[in-house]
């Protein structure tokens, strides 16, 4: 069956980065975009950006772009999410998702996700 | 950016209740919206995509309607699993937004 599981939570300074893992199984890892989003304690949700795996693209949230970093790794078929200069609005509980159809055809769908990683940002 | 309105923002029924919950975008989407059930500490859940279709596996209870810039959720026949906030999403334009979500309780 699908799985997405990720890394576990993080408790970052001001100014840091963190990279959350998202390490999927049950599926062809090439074949569906992965999607990052993100919610704050009591908030809603936010989008953050894809990655295209068989295209090898990404399409960022202009809000974090120079911020942020999504990549892969196709042996292990992990996906990765990095954001950098980390502040206290960075803190969120952090979701990968599958995008539900092949090659794009799902995009903006997201049928699978994983458990969340909280990353707390805090001096 | 779509922005994206729900209401109410939260409502309380009885089991076995109609619940309906409406969701505008702020521009012409189409029939790309979304809606997603959230229980407390778990990830989204995909009810219904194309603003009307059930996603697979989801009971027949749920149903979403709509087009353009005005859509509905409804749960016929509420039951207590069904305690979850619910979200819209529209997936027209990058980049994708949410709806601020309607909380739903049990009288």
């Amino acid at each position: 069956q699908v799985q997405l599981v990720q890394s576990g939570g993080e408790v970052k300074k001001p100014g840091a980065s963190v990279k959350v893992s998202c390490k999927t199984s049950g599926y062809m890892f090439n074949t569906y975009d992965i999607t990052w989003l993100r919610q704050a304690p009591g908030q809603g949700l936010e989008w953050m950006g894809w990655i295209s795996i068989y295209k090898g693209n990404t399409n960022y949230a202009k809000r974090l772009q120079g911020r942020i970093t999504m990549t892969t790794d196709t042996s292990t078929s992990t996906a990765y999410m990095e954001l950098r200069s980390l502040t206290s609005d960075d803190t969120a509980v952090y979701y990968c998702a599958r995008d539900s159809g092949p090659y794009g055809s799902g995009r903006g769908r997201f049928d699978y996700w994983g458990q969340g990683t909280l990353v707390t940002v805090s001096s | 950016d779509i922005q994206m309105t729900q209401s109410p923002s939260s409502l309380s029924a009885s089991v076995g209740d109609r619940v309906t919950i409406t969701c505008q975008a702020s521009q012409d989407i189409s029939d790309s919206l979304n809606w997603y059930q959230q229980k407390p500490g778990k990830a989204p859940k995909l009810l219904i995509y194309d603003a009307s279709k059930l996603e697979i596996g989801v009971p027949s209870r749920f149903s979403g309607s709509g087009s353009g810039t005005d859509f509905s959720f409804t749960i016929s026949g509420l039951q207590p699993e069904d305690i979850a906030t619910y979200y819209c999403q529209q997936y027209d334009n990058v980049p994708f937004t949410f709806g601020p979500g309607t909380k739903v309780h049990v009288k």
